[in-house]
């Protein structure tokens, strides 16, 4: 079973301040990697695609991969009011070729004005 | 633009009865999914289809079917609803193996 787990939160973090979300994935032949963003009542959103260990960076955002440990993150930078949301992170388990792709249950980000 | 949309939106019906919910995409992506999300369980595939007459089950199959006649369509017909069935309904598309998938607005179907 290929699994992709994600603290389910809330994580509250001050208005500014850094939110750190974490995903571990089990299938060692997973090559994409997807961070989702979804407000209540509304359907995901891609935010972040990474694809090679390291560092990604895109404004406030940037997605950590690494393959070694199974485990990528995402870090929001001087988190706002607005990046209260559910953040799901999402595998395409089963190596370079499948199309389909593996979900965690999501961390519900919670933004203190 | 390109996009997907899901219809209904919003749907109440009785146990036993046939529900179809649509999804019609125009980014012209031959791979299309249907995914259930309900609480504590997050994102379940429920089929997919990889082109035209290409349908295959996915994690949470039963008592659902699909159809896929055309590019842009994929259907998702529940046989005989049951109140388990009750659940926010998304439909995803591709374009290639290993790439982002694009979500519609969703379909909340409620069994009573």
């Amino acid at each position: 079973q290929k699994e992709v787990e994600q603290n389910s939160g809330p994580l509250s973090v001050p208005e500014g301040a850094i939110a750190s979300l974490n995903c571990t994935y089990s299938d060692r032949v997973s090559q994409s990697f997807f961070w989702y963003r979804q407000y209540s009542g509304k359907s995901p959103e891609l935010i972040m695609s990474i694809y090679s260990n390291g560092d990604k960076e895109d404004g406030r955002f940037t997605a950590q991969l690494n393959k070694a440990s199974q485990y990528v993150s995402l870090l929001i930078r001087d988190s706002q009011p607005s990046d209260s949301a559910t953040y799901l992170c999402a595998v395409n388990a089963g190596g370079a070729g499948s199309y389909q792709l593996t979900f965690g249950k999501g961390t519900k980000l919670s933004v203190i004005p | 633009d390109a996009e997907i949309t899901q219809s209904p939106r919003h749907k109440i019906t009785e146990t036993g009865r046939q529900v179809t919910l649509a999804c019609h995409q125009t980014w012209n992506h031959n791979n299309m999914f249907w995914y259930r999300q309900d609480l504590g369980h997050g994102l379940r595939l429920i089929h997919y289809s990889y082109g035209v007459q290409d349908t295959n089950k996915g994690e949470v199959s039963d008592g659902y079917s699909v159809s896929r006649s055309n590019t842009e369509d994929l259907p998702l017909t529940l046989e005989s609803a049951a109140s388990s069935q009750t659940s926010v309904y998304f439909c995803a598309s591709t374009l290639k193996a290993g790439t982002e998938q694009f979500f519609g607005p969703g379909t909340r179907l409620t069994v009573l």
